[in-house]
């Protein structure tokens, strides 16, 4: 596709259960993000990957988040023991890298209850 | 840590008239400035974007925003607004330390009148 793509759109899930949330960026990007938006607020930083490594995962607010990215292209974020804190947008956006445009998927909303 | 604040949740503006958003922010190093534009049912979109040489930058729909460092700000103005700019706008800074992680503000809601 032309843009970011992020499955599934919606996810409901119930407390305690693990979920993984795919991005697919866009050809060639080498750079990847994670955001996550609650409810009223900007987006925040989760982590950063250049090719394969996550190159700032400072991010991630706890253990229970891990991202990954295997061959430099798609990325899956999962959440074990979900909470329902957790619930939000999940915004995955990627570029060429350096400080060239990041393009922004739409987001999968992840609804713990 | 950088910090980015948008005094304004919503801003109520009638068509053909002018408007400023307002952006400063917080940092203790260098920073690169950002506005990102979010239209109904769309995805975050860069607007305009400040890294570095002339601090009034501007973009290709009639956006303009002035980086001044003295006063931390980094406002998002247009002479003369259109229905069509009805969207969410963000503003994000990040360090120049390399790191790529955007910090951003909560958002103001330009509603655009007839």
């Amino acid at each position: 596709g032309a843009g970011v793509s992020q499955t599934p759109s919606n996810k409901v899930t119930e407390k305690g259960k693990y979920v993984e949330l795919r991005c697919d960026p866009i050809s060639g990007h080498t750079a990847l993000y994670w955001y996550r938006q609650s409810l009223g607020q900007g987006p925040e930083f989760l982590i950063y990957f250049q090719g394969t490594g996550a190159a700032d995962d400072s991010g991630l607010p706890n253990d229970r988040f891990f991202a990954v990215r295997p061959e430099g292209s798609v990325s899956t974020l999962k959440i074990q023991r979900t909470e329902r804190g957790d619930s939000a947008v999940y915004l995955c956006a990627s570029s060429l890298g350096g400080w060239t445009e990041a393009f922004f998927g739409q987001g999968t909303r992840l609804t713990v209850v | 840590a950088q910090s980015v604040t948008q005094l304004d949740s919503q801003v109520p503006v009638f068509e053909e008239a002018p408007v400023e958003l307002r952006c400063n922010y917080s940092s203790s190093v260098s920073v690169y400035l950002f506005w990102y534009v979010q239209y109904p049912n769309q995805g975050l979109q860069l607007l305009l974007k400040y890294l570095s040489g002339s601090t009034l930058v501007e973009s290709i729909n009639g956006f303009e925003a002035e980086f001044n460092k003295s006063q931390t700000s980094f406002h998002l103005r247009k002479p003369s607004v259109h229905i069509s700019d009805t969207a969410e706008y963000f503003c994000a800074v990040s360090a120049d330390t390399g790191r790529r992680a955007l910090t951003f503000g909560s958002g103001t809601r330009l509603q655009v009148q007839p």
